[in-house]
């Protein structure tokens, strides 16, 4: 079945950590994105990536870090940079809309990121 | 740029009745998509219904409509016949080429379903 991927679903980090969320998708898609979701505060966009090798940053991006080397893959980084990490990441894809095509994002199941 | 304004932070309603989520939207692109996503507990997010800004006719999908007005740039989601397990948050979002067509969302309206 085709989907979306993220891993690990809870993770625990410590002050002054990185750590890496990770995204796999099989749905051939180019476009793929990362969004923070805190409570009250919908989905605000940290990174995006609409073919390989190439990422944008979103709203969000201080204290982030993504790569997209393989078209399947888009993991995001946590830097220690990033002051108030703990909230829901959530990673989506799509195929990227042009004219009057636009098209529904997938999402994966969500991680949910906690800094003991 | 895109905006997405969703007014309600929270909704009740009573099982089997009717309930409207707003939704209003601002962008200057004239070819855009509206989305409205349902969020369980969970943490999934679930796609419920699409329209596009050149659909003539208002979207339905089962117990799910659009009301599309587009004058007034809103796109609420009405949900009939409401059941225990629609309680969840739900999401107004949009694309536009304007916005490299990357979603945008708003921040959610709570809803819960009483019986």
């Amino acid at each position: 079945d085709g989907g979306i991927t993220q891993s690990p679903k809870y993770l625990f980090r410590k002050e002054g950590q990185n750590v890496t969320l990770s995204c796999e998708q099989n749905l051939n898609h180019d476009a793929m994105y990362w969004y923070r979701q805190d409570p009250g505060q919908g989905l605000r966009l940290i990174y995006y990536s609409q073919i390989v090798n190439d990422f944008q940053k979103g709203d969000i991006a201080e204290g982030y870090s993504v790569s997209r080397e393989k078209k399947e893959s888009f993991p995001l980084t946590v830097t220690s940079a990033q002051k108030n990490p703990t909230a829901f990441y959530l990673c989506a894809s799509s195929i990227p809309g042009t004219g009057r095509f636009i098209t529904e994002a997938f999402f994966g199941q969500g991680t949910r990121l906690t800094v003991v | 740029a895109q905006k997405i304004t969703q007014t309600q932070p929270g909704m009740f309603v009573q099982e089997k009745e009717a309930v409207t989520l707003d939704c209003t939207y601002d962008t200057s692109d004239q070819s855009y998509g509206l989305f409205w996503y349902k969020q369980p507990s969970s943490g999934e997010m679930i796609f419920l219904i699409y329209q596009g800004s050149y659909d003539e006719q208002n979207a339905t999908e089962g117990r799910y409509s659009l009301n599309f007005q587009k004058a007034r740039k809103s796109a609420n989601l009405v949900i009939s016949a409401s059941q225990l397990g629609d309680s969840a948050m739900y999401f107004c979002a949009m694309t536009a080429a304007g916005g490299s067509y990357i979603p945008t969302f708003g921040r959610g309206t709570s809803l819960i379903v009483h019986p």
